[in-house]
């Protein structure tokens, strides 16, 4: 079974520029996180889905950051317009909800490392 | 106060040292609790989920106080394999199905 797919697993972009990450959860997964990390400030979540519907954003850090999820496999992470601080390691995770609704485990893909020059 | 603290480290410890990892959580409201394992470069993978009686896992044991708000984890007989960092998990709101906050992680590193 294919774990968590992000794409690209490497990304160097110039400071301006629109960057697109990409992200095919576990089939049958029906929960999808994004997450940001740093050296600084550790792993942060930044958004997350439940059943393609994006339920908390909050941690979004401003409005040049945008996700959507328009099918069950598949979600972006939108960065536009890239800065510098914007580097960082972006993992993007699945999960299932056992059927009692309990948090089940996170499953994350390999990353993508972005750095904004 | 930060809402999953872990001391940092590192953890410098020889091939088959016993190790314990403490971590803190604010919210009384979580209900689930983990630790998780990550490599250098690498993604974060589950290592095993902290339950209220204790749970043990060869040789690793992790213990929930929830009156302390506190988690450990013990590794006993250290192998030079486990060196990595170690992140303390908790659910963030206290509800099933919601997300988990990450500490910022124990690094560990074991030598021969």
């Amino acid at each position: 079974d294919a774990g968590v797919i992000q794409s690209p697993r490497h990304e160097v972009t110039e400071m301006g520029q629109e960057v697109t990450l990409r992200c095919k959860p576990i089939s049958g997964h029906d929960y999808l996180f994004w997450y940001r990390q740093t050296m600084m400030r550790g792993l942060e979540l930044l958004i997350y889905f439940n059943n393609n519907v994006p339920i908390d954003d909050s941690g979004m850090p401003e409005d040049r950051f945008s996700a959507k999820m328009p099918n069950a496999s598949f979600s972006t992470l939108k960065i536009q317009p890239s800065e510098p601080r914007d580097s960082a390691v972006y993992f993007c995770a699945s999960s299932v909800a056992h059927s009692g609704g309990e948090t089940d485990t996170q499953y994350f893909g390999p990353g993508t490392r972005l750095t904004v020059l | 106060r930060k809402e999953v603290e872990q001391d940092p480290g590192p953890f410098n410890v020889p091939e088959g040292a016993t190790v314990a990892f403490n971590c803190t959580y604010s919210n009384s409201a979580s209900q689930s609790f983990f630790w998780y394992r990550q490599d250098c470069r690498k993604e974060p993978k589950l290592l095993m989920s902290v339950y209220s009686s204790g749970n043990e896992d060869g040789r690793f044991t992790a213990q929930l106080n929830r009156a302390s708000q506190y988690i450990s984890l013990l590794i006993r007989d250290s192998k030079l394999s486990d060196s990595a960092t170690y992140l303390c998990v908790v659910n963030g709101r206290g509800q099933a199905g919601t997300a988990l906050i990450f500490g910022k992680g124990t690094t560990l590193s074991v030598s021969s």
